[in-house]
């Protein structure tokens, strides 16, 4: 079963102005972790935000931030004040079960987003 | 943060012939994640490396076609074997540190 959903296969913005990019998850484990990448053409995959479930609040990341909606089972990116290199795709994933001392359990990634940021 | 160096970057390669790729952290990790992303699709993870045991495979990859060494806390590499035309990717190796998972550069693979 899908477990990290990205309804949106592209979206477009105005430079300078802010877009969110959308993310649901699936998991009955209380304990897991939410992640955003950026894959720009070049093919790295660039990380770019962390919400734990027990995190009190949302996280942020200069332009990034995660609007965190724990009972909707929603983690969108928003990223104000677009540039021309955010034009890239952005892969929501999470992380199921607590970490323990030295590693971490896989991520499971959804199917990307393709921004585009138009001049 | 971790840095994690990949090679090669990208690779075209005979069908039939093994690549192996090679990630080197700048610091130790307990475990490597390698993930194979195909042409317009998201990532797929093949395999978990522990040092020091045979590393885990997930459901549709076998040991044979992507053998996996951990020989160390800060090295691992990933063979393709035997490619084939639909091993055409990137793979992309994985590691955390603290809360955030890094990722390599990736290699591009193209098998003709």
């Amino acid at each position: 079963a899908q477990k990290i959903t990205q309804t949106q296969p592209g979206m477009f913005v105005q430079e300078k102005e802010a877009v969110t990019l959308d993310c649901t998850y699936d998991t009955s484990d209380p304990s897991y972790g939410l992640f955003w990448y950026k894959q720009p053409s070049s093919g790295e995959m660039i990380f770019l935000i962390y919400q734990g479930s027990y995190d009190q609040q949302n996280a942020t990341e200069g332009r990034y931030s995660l609007n965190f909606q724990k009972a909707r089972k929603s983690a969108n990116l928003v990223i104000s004040a677009s540039q021309l290199g955010d034009s890239a795709m952005y892969f929501c994933a999470m992380r199921e079960g607590r970490m323990f001392s030295g590693g971490y359990n896989k991520l499971i990634f959804g199917a990307g987003t393709r921004l585009a940021v138009h001049p | 943060s971790a840095v994690i160096s990949q090679k090669p970057s990208r690779d075209i390669c005979q069908r039939g012939t093994s690549l192996t790729i090679q990630c080197q952290v700048d610091s130790q990790v307990t475990m490597m994640f390698w993930y194979r992303q195909q042409p317009g699709q998201s990532l797929t993870l093949i395999a978990t490396a522990n040092q020091g045991s045979e590393a885990t495979y997930e459901s549709g990859f076998v040991i044979d076609k992507f053998p996996i060494s951990r020989p160390n806390l800060t090295f691992s590499t990933l063979t393709v074997s035997n490619m084939s035309p639909e091993d055409s990717s990137i793979y992309l190796c994985s590691a955390r540190a603290n809360t955030e998972a890094f990722f390599g550069q990736g290699t591009r693979l193209t098998v003709v």
